[in-house]
């Protein structure tokens, strides 16, 4: 089974901030991989799949970059909607979802 | 536009079946565009997907839970289904139906979640 970990398990970060998680698979996934936001009491929302194809809607300063193992989450200047938990998710024969960034207010 | 709703039991008793329903409006289950997948979350932890079908049937199951899970389509209702046999406390957690692009492997669309608690 492939193992996906995302670092850091929490960031504190102010508004205006770049933050970039990072996450890595335990093989080689091509660019099967996405990233999405969750916030409490709601489900995820899609924000990039294929490694770095913006989902349409998603504003631009989200971005996703990387290929095979290692993977990063960008967010360009963090915005007060932007404090939420953030999470990879892989393609292989299954899905796996990395373990969570809760992205907090500094 | 899609909509994916979760319904069933909210609460289970150990040793029993857990069993759910994921209704979908504003587009049809049967399309081959896309696969169908449950996935689920307990209490403050992160997101385990469970597995998925497509509109041929054929299914794919996290190891983890293969032995035990049971996932199925309805296409004359629009719906897809999820059974999760021998339940335990460790199986309480909001359970999520999302839709998957067959061609991207990511999840666009999501169901709001349905919390069940597995308890006697």
């Amino acid at each position: 089974d492939i193992q996906m970990t995302q670092s850091p398990s929490t960031l504190s970060a102010s508004v205006g901030d770049r933050v970039t998680i990072t996450c890595r698979a335990s093989q080689s996934i091509n660019s099967w991989l996405a990233w999405y936001q969750q916030k409490p009491g709601k489900a995820p929302k899609l924000l990039i799949y294929k490694a770095s194809s913006l989902e349409s809607g998603v504003p631009l300063r989200f971005s996703g970059s990387g290929s095979g193992t290692e993977f990063t989450l960008t967010i360009s200047s963090l915005q007060p909607d932007d404090f939420a938990t953030y999470y990879c998710q892989q393609y292989n024969s299954g899905l796996t979802f990395g373990g969570g960034t809760r992205v907090e207010i500094k | 536009q899609v909509q994916l709703q979760e319904s069933g039991p909210g609460l289970v008793k150990p040793s029993q079946t857990l069993s759910l329903t994921c209704t979908v409006s504003g587009g049809s289950i049967s399309s081959g565009t896309y696969y169908w997948s449950w996935i689920r979350q307990p209490a403050g932890k992160g997101l385990e997907w469970i597995g998925r079908i497509n509109t041929s049937g054929s299914t794919n199951y996290n190891p983890s839970l293969k032995s035990r899970v049971t996932i199925s389509l309805d296409t004359s209702k629009n719906q897809l289904s999820l059974k999760v046999s021998s339940v335990t406390a460790a199986d309480t957690a909001v359970y999520y139906c999302a839709r998957e692009e067959r061609w991207e492997h990511s999840l666009d669309y999501w169901g709001q979640g349905t919390l069940v608690t597995v308890s006697s």
